[in-house]
């Protein structure tokens, strides 16, 4: 069975600040990999996602993360936070095999942007 | 423009009613998908529907059911056996097949029921 694990249910940044929120996952292939962005009370909007194309994933709102095999994570940054950026961050797997589209998601990351 | 509407935006039912909850995508996807988010627990699955008429039970499908008469839209019932029905439930849809399709989320129903 897959699994993502978020590391730190809070983070908190100063605007301008590094970025760096943490997922590992727990497969038996390389899986599909995402992250999601949810502002309170709404969807989630996807921000990026890897397919096996690039370890390099870059995605909207100037965010990206890089896929390790070899230490199975994939950690979201972005060089300089936003007091936008403030919300919660979701890393989802799914597997790469046959036609399922299934995601486990973990259980979220809130950023906290500060003056 | 395309995308997943749910209504209504907050929805509030007394104990032991059944409440159904509206779901609907014009993103002619295959694939559907209703999650529950309770705080610090992420998004845990319901049910899902790959295909019109079919449908899946998820991790937590105790106490809800589904249908899936149309490939626009997918309904979820909460019924009065789901013992903790207080949450923001999520619609989803993705394409399906062989690939990696993300899933794209409607903007929730919040339902309290006391």
């Amino acid at each position: 069975a897959q699994s993502v694990t978020q590391l730190g249910s809070h983070v908190s940044v100063s605007e301008g600040a590094l970025v760096l929120l943490r997922c590992n996952y727990s497969s038996s292939v390389p899986p599909y990999l995402f992250w999601y962005v949810q502002y309170p009370n709404q969807g989630l909007q996807l921000l990026l996602k890897y397919t096996s194309a690039a370890t390099l994933v870059k995605g909207i709102n100037g965010f990206e993360a890089e896929f390790k095999k070899s230490e199975t994570s994939f950690h979201l940054t972005k060089p300089s936070a936003h007091m936008s950026d403030a919300a919660e961050y979701f890393c989802a797997v799914s597997p790469n095999t046959g036609t399922a589209s299934k995601l486990t998601f973990g259980t979220g990351t809130r950023l906290q942007v500060t003056l | 423009d395309g995308g997943i509407t749910q209504s209504p935006k907050y929805l509030f039912r007394k104990e032991g009613q059944n409440v159904t909850l509206s779901c609907e995508q014009n993103l002619n996807h295959d694939a559907m998908y209703w999650y529950r988010q309770d705080p610090g627990q992420g998004l845990r699955l319901i049910y899902y529907s790959q295909i019109v008429n079919d449908f899946q039970k998820g991790d937590i499908a105790e106490g809800y059911s589904v249908s899936r008469e149309k490939k626009e839209s997918f309904p979820l019932t909460v019924t009065s056996a789901q013992k903790n029905p207080t949450a923001f439930y999520l619609c989803a849809s993705s394409s399906y097949g062989q690939g990696s399709y993300e899933q794209y989320f409607g903007p929730g129903t919040r339902l309290t029921v006391t």
